[in-house]
């Protein structure tokens, strides 16, 4: 692993469905953040941790949860996903929460 | 007020030229400030980092005036490969903040 992987980099999920994302960094960053890219709306952050077993949310936590267990994965789980939940999500990592951020390439998930 | 702001464009400019980019932010906290670059259904990635002397990079060139609460990216000499989503972002202790980004496109 070079950098943070998302997985998987795509999926087609029917609504009502559980679905976790996963993102790994082997950077040792201590931040890392789970984002939506939605047209038009550009990058909406769902939820953050600043280091291992600490969380935030942001700006649309609804429906999302996160956990950070360790320091180099940050998983995104959706309960019970709805339609709306439809986008692109992005995984990042940066040495703070203030610093240069690094994206994985990304996961399209189609809620149906 | 969203926290960091950009003009949407489409910025339409012919190769060669010299284009240039406003962001503004509203929370006076910011710290840190930067501009991404990301190409069409791919992953954002850092231009540039924003220094308060301002910084060159290239043909690149970003300013941050912090009186007037903007920074400011320049493009000299654009080339076709330029076209993408640029997005400036605001940092400061809780999170970094992104902007929705201001589509360039680069006519030949």
């Amino acid at each position: 692993i070079a950098g943070i992987t998302q997985a998987p980099t795509s999926q087609i999920l029917a609504a009502g469905r559980r679905m976790t994302l996963r993102c790994t960094q082997d950077m040792r960053h201590n931040a890392m953040y789970w984002y939506r890219q939605d047209l038009g709306l550009g990058l909406r952050l769902i939820h953050y941790s600043n280091t291992a077993g600490t969380t935030g949310k942001g700006e649309v936590p609804d429906g999302y949860s996160v956990s950070r267990a360790n320091t180099d994965d940050f998983p995104l789980t959706l309960a019970s996903a709805v339609p709306s939940q439809t986008s692109v999500y992005f995984c990042a990592s940066s040495v703070t929460l203030q610093g240069e951020a690094f994206f994985g390439q990304g996961t399209r998930l189609t809620v149906v | 007020r969203k926290e960091v702001e950009q003009d949407p464009g489409p910025f339409n400019v012919p190769e060669g030229a010299t284009v240039a980019f406003n962001c503004t932010y509203s929370n006076s906290a910011s710290q840190s400030f930067f501009w991404y670059r990301q190409d069409c259904r791919k992953e954002p990635k850092l231009l540039m980092s924003v220094y308060s002397s301002g910084n060159e990079d290239g043909r690149f060139t970003a300013q941050l005036n912090r009186a007037s609460q903007y920074i400011s990216l320049l493009i000299r000499d654009s080339k076709l490969s330029d076209s993408a989503t640029y997005l400036c972002v605001g940092g400061r202790d809780d999170k970094i903040i992104f902007g929705k980004g201001t589509r360039l496109h680069i006519l030949p």
